[in-house]
C-alpha cells in the first residue's frame, strides 16, 4: 500500500492558462474525492467519484473545473482559464466502498500569477 | 455560520501536557467524525475516526463525540514536540452513498520543548 499519490506537487502558471492535476488513489479503493484548501482554512469538498462515475459535485466546482476518472483508477482535475483566486492546495483522497475513512494524498499546490 | 466550527489558535502548551482540541457542529445529520493532523504544506493524515456518540482511544489519542451538544473533542496525552501541527476535525452525514467531508478551519498546536 503506497498511499494516495498526486502529481505534480507544485504548479506555477500564468492567469488564463489551463492546468491538469493527477491523482492515483490507494489501489483497492473505489471512491475518490477532490478537495481544495486555501491558507488558514480546512479542505473544502469539490467532487466525488465511485469507480468511474462522478456522483457528486460541490457548487464550488465552477464551469472552468472538470474532473474525470475514465477507468475507475486514477483521476484528473483540470482547471481552464485559471484565475488568481484558483491559487490553493488541491487535495485528493480515497476510501474503500465499505469504509468511511478518507485517506489524503500530499496535495498539489497551485500558484496562479 | 459554518457547519463545523473550530478555534484556529494557536494553542501553545509545554511538552508532556494533556492537550484538548475541540470542535462544534451544527448539522444534526452528521454521524461520522474524524480528526486529521496536517503538517505545514503536507496532506492531512487521518488520526481518529468515530461513529455517532462515544469515546475512542488509540495510543496517546482519545476522541470524544457528544451528539446531544454537537461537540467533538480530541485529547492528546504526554504531548511531544512532534505533535506540533494543525489539527482538523471533519464530519459527514450517514447514508448509503459517500459524501464529502465538512472540515473545520483547523487548530494550530504548538508543543514547547
Amino acid at each position: 500500500d503506497t498511499g494516495v499519490s498526486q502529481d505534480p506537487r507544485h504548479k506555477i502558471t500564468k492567469r488564463g492558462q489551463n492546468v491538469t492535476f493527477r491523482c492515483d488513489p490507494i489501489s483497492e479503493h473505489n471512491r475518490l474525492y477532490w478537495y481544495r484548501q486555501t491558507l488558514g482554512q480546512g479542505p473544502e469538498f469539490l467532487t466525488y467519484f465511485q469507480n468511474e462515475a462522478q456522483l457528486e459535485k460541490s457548487r464550488l466546482l465552477s464551469d472552468r473545473f472538470s474532473a474525470e476518472r475514465p477507468k475507475g483508477s486514477f483521476s484528473t482535475l483540470e482547471i481552464q482559464r485559471t484565475e488568481q483566486g484558483d491559487s490553493a492546495m488541491y487535495l485528493c483522497a480515497s476510501s474503500s466502498m465499505q469504509g468511511h475513512e478518507q485517506y489524503f494524498g500530499p496535495g498539489t499546490r497551485l500558484t496562479v500569477t | 455560520q459554518k457547519e463545523v466550527e473550530q478555534d484556529p489558535g494557536p494553542l501553545s502548551v509545554p511538552e508532556g501536557a494533556i492537550v484538548s482540541l475541540n470542535c462544534t457542529y451544527s448539522n444534526s445529520a452528521f454521524q461520522y467524525f474524524m480528526w486529521y493532523r496536517q503538517y505545514s504544506r503536507k496532506g492531512p493524515e487521518l488520526l481518529m475516526y468515530t461513529y455517532s456518540s462515544g469515546n475512542k482511544e488509540d495510543g496517546r489519542f482519545t476522541a470524544q463525540v457528544d451528539k446531544s451538544s454537537k461537540y467533538i473533542s480530541l485529547f492528546i496525552r504526554d504531548s511531544q514536540p512532534s505533535d506540533s501541527a494543525t489539527y482538523l476535525c471533519a464530519s459527514r452525514r450517514s447514508g448509503g452513498g459517500a459524501d464529502g467531508l465538512t472540515f473545520g478551519k483547523g487548530t494550530h498546536l504548538i508543543i514547547q520543548p
